[in-house]
């Protein structure tokens, strides 16, 4: 596609229930990246995929937080028994091979209530 | 670990007013550094970027930033702001000579011109 689409834009959530954010990366890319943004704290890394391999996930929160992805594209982040500190923008960019730019999509707002 | 710091969280200006923008990072490698734009409802888009060579680099609309190595600074600087440059930018870092891993953010800072 034109660009990194992420879905839904925007979430809201029951406490402890599971949410599913979905990312499209741009085609091609072959790096994606998950990041956090809450306010006032920046861009917070969650997670690095190279292909369908994760080899950095050291920014995951905790266990109730994991991601895949498939077949060298789409990545899917999963949060399970959502807490309200999960409330947040989260946002995923993709890298082409051998470039160091990497591009946004639009994000998930997730609110959880 | 990596850190990157900037110093001003909001900073608000005049239209025609120079800009100024601190970053400065913690690591002692070989770095490469970016600063991000983020305007209005709409996505994260690269503004400008250094990676070697000419320590003054130029970006989109009239953006500059001077890689320090000594100061382990990367300023963002624009002589004279416009309306439209209100947005929150953000200064990233990542270790060079490994690949892109993953970059590090600074938490940004919110820039307002008022016409």
């Amino acid at each position: 596609g034109a660009g990194v689409s992420q879905s839904p834009s925007n979430k809201v959530t029951e406490k402890g229930k599971d949410v599913e954010l979905r990312c499209d990366p741009i085609s091609g890319h072959t790096a994606l990246y998950w990041y956090r943004q809450s306010l006032g704290q920046g861009l917070e890394f969650l997670i690095y995929f190279q292909g369908n391999s994760a080899p950095d996930k050291s920014g995951l929160p905790s266990d109730r937080f994991s991601a895949e992805r498939t077949g060298g594209s789409v990545s899917t982040l999963t949060i399970q028994r959502t807490q309200q500190e999960d409330s947040a923008v989260y946002l995923c960019a993709s890298r082409a091979p051998g470039e160091y730019e990497a591009f946004f999509g639009q994000g998930t707002r997730l609110t959880v209530v | 670990a990596q850190s990157v710091s900037q110093h001003n969280h909001h900073v608000i200006l005049s239209e025609a007013a120079s800009l100024e923008l601190g970053c400065n990072y913690s690591y002692g490698g070989t770095v490469n550094l970016f600063w991000y734009v983020q305007y209005p409802g709409q996505h994260l888009q690269l503004l400008l970027k250094y990676f070697s060579g000419d320590p003054l680099v130029k970006g989109i609309k009239g953006f500059e930033a001077e890689f320090i190595k000594s100061k382990f600074s990367f300023n963002l600087r624009k002589p004279s702001v416009q309306w439209s440059d209100t947005a929150e930018y953000f200064c990233a870092v990542n270790k060079g000579n490994t690949g892109f891993q993953k970059l590090v953010f600074g938490t940004g800072t919110r820039l307002l011109v008022s016409p």
